[in-house]
């Protein structure tokens, strides 16, 4: 069945960038759109953005346009996420999630990724 | 962009007993766009509901979802152990998504 397997924990300092990828296996990976959500801790789930695999379109959050960047490899059936100019608020779980197909009624995230936990300090 | 409220916050209850959720939306959205997650400690989000209404693949039927336009409601009957966790709503707009803040259903 699909799976999301995400890279491991990262521990970065103010200003740095971090690349978190999620590569996809157990379906056709161009047929669905990527997520990302983050969750800091002890907080509620904010949508971080996504990417079209199949045309490479991609939208972001306004709270992070500018600063993160989503891609795709569909050689490797990989997403990549890379968050710029980190900042203490941007420690979170970060995770992906496979998309479902608007164009037909699928609004859904499903299955997510394991999450990877993005620490920013000094 | 559409904020979405979930109440209560917390819901204590026991084995057993009815939990409703509540996510109320500040202006009105589509049944199609509204769904529902649980979230465990330590874990992913799990997709419950979808379309409002529809469970997800495996989802037990004690599980429902219902509801229109800006206000909606998940309910879980007769409580299992393994249903007291976090429980958000989300909703799509515009190509963009926004999440309620989450109701945690703890034992009581």
């Amino acid at each position: 069945q699909a799976q999301l397997v995400q890279s491991g924990a990262e521990v970065k300092k103010p200003g740095a960038s971090v690349r978190i990828s999620c590569k996809a296996s157990g379906y056709t990976f161009s047929s669905h759109p990527i997520h990302w959500v983050r969750q800091a801790p002890g907080q509620s789930l904010e949508w971080v953005g996504w990417v079209n695999t199949g045309n490479d379109n991609r939208k972001y959050s306004q709270t992070l346009q500018g600063r993160v960047t989503i891609t795709r490899d569909r050689s490797a059936s990989t997403v990549y996420m890379d968050l710029s100019s980190l900042r203490s608020e941007d420690t979170a779980v970060y995770y992906c999630a496979r998309g479902g197909d608007t164009r037909f009624g699928e609004y859904w995230f499903d299955p997510w990724g394991q999450g990877t936990l993005v620490t920013v300090s000094s | 962009e559409i904020v979405l409220t979930q109440s209560p916050g917390t819901l204590s209850l026991s084995p057993g007993e009815r939990a409703t959720l509540s996510c109320r939306a500040s202006q009105s959205v589509s049944s199609d766009y509204l769904v529902w997650y649980q979230q465990k400690p330590g874990q992913a989000p799990r997709l419950l509901i979808y379309g409002a209404s529809n469970r997800a693949t495996g989802i037990p039927d004690r599980f429902s979802g219902s509801g229109s336009g800006t206000d909606f409601t998940l309910t879980i009957n007769r409580l299992e152990p393994e249903d007291f966790a976090m429980y958000y709503c989300q909703q799509y707009d515009m190509s963009l998504w926004t999440f309620g803040q989450g109701t945690k259903v703890e034992i009581k």
